[in-house]
């Protein structure tokens, strides 16, 4: 089955160090990668994409992820973590069916972020 | 813009009432989605639009109905609410471009049933 798996629940970084939140996918063919983020009683965010090209996609807010599809990962990562950081970060997939269609998004469970002072 | 809006933002139901889920975009986008989000179990995906008139079932459509009569609008319809139905909504919307797969979403609405 095509899925995404984030395999931590939280994340909790000390403000200044670096983060890293997991995410690795099984989907046949070539996946299409998302991060977004989610503030407490808000819709998500589109953070960053990757679609093609190099594996090392920036992102807003100074978020960067990689792909690396030897090991069919896509970490997101932040040099320096913030307080305002704090949130909910969900990976997702599409799943691009047959014909063209744009293809759905499939979410993992989500991780929580804590970055505290 | 005002992007991708929900009304309303909570709602408490009754074991067996029905309401609709209103959400509008304003970005002109084709796309357009509905998704429930359950603790500690991501989004799941409910329904999807990808024009005026096109309607396609997702994950765990039972118990809900679509319709897209315009392009900026989607609602969302419950019938005969269930406790199982208590979750957040949230409704996005995507370009629906070969170089645009990010979709947007909305506030979200709370609904409750009991």
């Amino acid at each position: 089955a095509q899925s995404v798996a984030q395999p931590e629940d939280q994340v909790n970084v000390a403000e200044g160090n670096p983060l890293t939140v997991k995410c690795t996918y099984s989907v046949s063919g070539n996946p299409y990668l998302f991060w977004y983020v989610q503030y407490p009683n808000r819709g998500l965010q589109f953070l960053l994409k990757y679609i093609t090209g190099d594996n090392l996609v920036k992102g807003s807010y100074g978020f960067e992820a990689e792909f690396n599809k030897s090991q069919t990962s896509f970490h997101l990562k932040k040099p320096s973590a913030l307080v305002s950081d704090s949130a909910l970060y969900f990976c997702a997939v599409i799943l691009r069916p047959y014909g063209g269609s744009q293809g759905n998004l499939i979410f993992g469970k989500g991780t929580k972020l804590s970055v505290k002072p | 813009n005002a992007g991708v809006t929900q009304t309303p933002k909570f709602r408490i139901l009754k074991i067996g009432q029905s309401m609709t889920l209103q959400c509008a975009q304003d970005m002109n986008h084709n796309y357009m989605y509905w998704y429930r989000q359950d603790p500690g179990m991501g989004l799941k995906l409910i329904y999807y639009s990808v024009g005026a008139g096109i309607t396609d079932k997702g994950e765990v459509p039972n118990g809900y109905n679509v319709s897209r009569s315009t392009t900026e609008d989607f609602p969302l319809r419950l019938e005969l609410a269930a406790p199982s139905q208590t979750s957040v909504y949230f409704c996005a919307s995507s370009p629906g471009t070969t170089s645009s797969y990010e979709q947007y979403f909305g506030p979200g609405t709370r609904l409750t049933v009991t």
